[in-house]
């Protein structure tokens, strides 16, 4: 089956720098690649989401980034604020089934 | 996501008892999923289903078990042969299973706690 692994597992970044998280997958026939965030105690929520067919996608401050041949894609966070402070999750999915990352706990420091 | 609801919010079990965890949604989703998540550790998959009277074990179903008589409907009952099953549990639903990109939502959890 499917082994997504998800790097750094911990990452603080000073307010207003940038965060990257970076995650790989097994299975060639993943297409779809979503990105959670967590906050302490609630349910993951959808921040943004890749498929297969796209490179690179944006939404105001966050982007995503796949490599189909790598079997890689990132999340990248611009101008970190306190409220970026969680817990993300990355995962992939070939339509049956979602494979989550391990997750990246980030800490944006005031 | 607000169409997932599950319950209780927290609930504790007794050693030697069974308890079901309940979830209902209203989004017409197909697929519906239950996650277990141990303190600072990812989400692994317990059981899933597709479809109405069908479900599939996950990577950790011993001592799980599930039912979906209706599709809004997918209970969880953790069972005495469970034996460390304090976690959070969260409940998930997507549009059809077998179709690429659709992405998976989430309930609001449920915390168990063996006492």
């Amino acid at each position: 089956g499917e082994n997504v692994e998800q790097h750094p597992s911990t990452l603080s970044v000073q307010e207003g720098d940038s965060a990257v998280i970076k995650c790989t997958y097994s299975d060639s026939a993943s297409n779809y690649f979503p990105w959670y965030k967590q906050e302490l105690g609630k349910r993951p929520q959808l921040i943004i989401d890749i498929r297969s067919n796209v490179g690179e996608k944006k939404d105001q401050r966050i982007a995503v980034t796949l490599n189909k041949t790598a079997k890689h894609f990132s999340l990248h966070i611009t101008e970190t604020q306190p409220e970026d402070s969680a817990v993300y999750f990355c995962a992939a999915s070939t339509g049956n089934q979602f494979y989550f990352g391990t997750g990246t706990s980030l800490t944006v420091i005031p | 996501d607000g169409g997932i609801t599950q319950s209780p919010k927290y609930l504790f079990r007794k050693e030697g008892q069974n308890v079901t965890l309940s979830c209902e949604q209203n989004l017409n989703h197909d697929a519906m999923y239950w996650y277990r998540q141990d303190p600072g550790q990812g989400l692994r998959l317990i059981y899933y289903s597709q479809i109405v009277n069908d479900f599939q074990k996950g990577d950790i179903a011993e001592g799980y078990s599930v039912s979906r008589e209706k599709k809004e409907s997918f209970p969880l009952t953790v069972t005495s042969a469970q034996k460390n099953p304090t976690a959070f549990y969260l409940c998930a639903s997507s549009i059809a299973g077998g179709t690429s990109g659709n992405t998976i939502y989430f309930g609001e959890g449920s915390w168990l706690t063996v006492v």
